[in-house]
């Protein structure tokens, strides 16, 4: 199963975008990117998954480059609320490997 | 729907106790799965459930079984509690397909072991 780095920690100011990129140089061919937000003393929630090229939903947006050794997520103008740790994750669900590996995350802290 | 509950939220255990943490989820998803994360680390898989009757161990399933009788259910036991199984447990759920990877979590029980 591929295994993920990405920055521990971002700081960002409100309304300006925040793009945090993930590695992932061992992508299997089935394996789908996915990107999960926590907030402290909550489960995570799903944010947005793709493939490749670039996928986009009302929250934010995922680029995937052609070879998808890294994916980078897009946070349009962020507030305070954006807050939270973000975590890249790499898998499929083939028979043999329904797992998810969760790596330490991205810290996000907006600042005001 | 309530999604994905978890019982109790908190919990104080002595070494050596035995309990059981329960999950259940109301939308009918296949797949299960039970997490734990410690202070400032990511989540880590314990074992997880493609459907009712079928289990799988994870990355740390040594200290813990799990069964699945029913589709809504997943409890997860610990059979002899240790401090280092000290932590915070998440229970999840999603479909299978391309939709496994839309996990919906639990809110979590946080689990001391003294």
């Amino acid at each position: 199963l591929a295994k993920t780095t990405q920055p521990i920690s971002m700081d960002s100011y409100e309304g300006q975008e925040v793009n945090i990129t993930c590695s992932h140089n061992n992508i299997a061919t089935n394996d789908y990117i996915t990107w999960y937000q926590q907030f402290p003393s909550q489960g995570p929630r799903f944010i947005i998954q793709g493939y490749k090229t670039k996928v986009t939903n009302e929250v934010a947006s995922l680029f995937i480059p052609a070879d998808r050794k890294s994916s980078t997520l897009s946070l349009p103008r962020v507030s305070l609320s954006d807050t939270a740790v973000y975590y890249c994750l790499v898998g499929d669900n083939t028979n043999t490997g329904n797992q998810f590996y969760f790596g330490t995350g991205t810290s996000l802290t907006v600042i005001p | 729907n309530a999604g994905v509950t978890q019982t109790p939220k908190f919990q104080v255990l002595k070494t050596g106790q035995s309990m059981t943490l329960q999950c259940a989820q109301d939308m009918n998803h296949e797949y299960m799965s039970w997490y734990r994360q410690d202070p400032g680390m990511g989540l880590r898989l314990i074992h997880y459930s493609v459907g009712a009757g079928i289990t799988d161990q994870g990355e740390v399933p040594n200290g813990y079984n799990v069964s699945r009788s029913t589709t809504e259910d997943f409890p997860l036991r610990l059979l002899s509690a240790a401090p280092s199984q000290t932590s915070v447990y998440f229970c999840a759920s999603s479909y299978g397909g391309t939709d496994f990877y839309e996990q919906y979590f639990g809110p979590g029980t946080r689990l001391t072991v003294t």
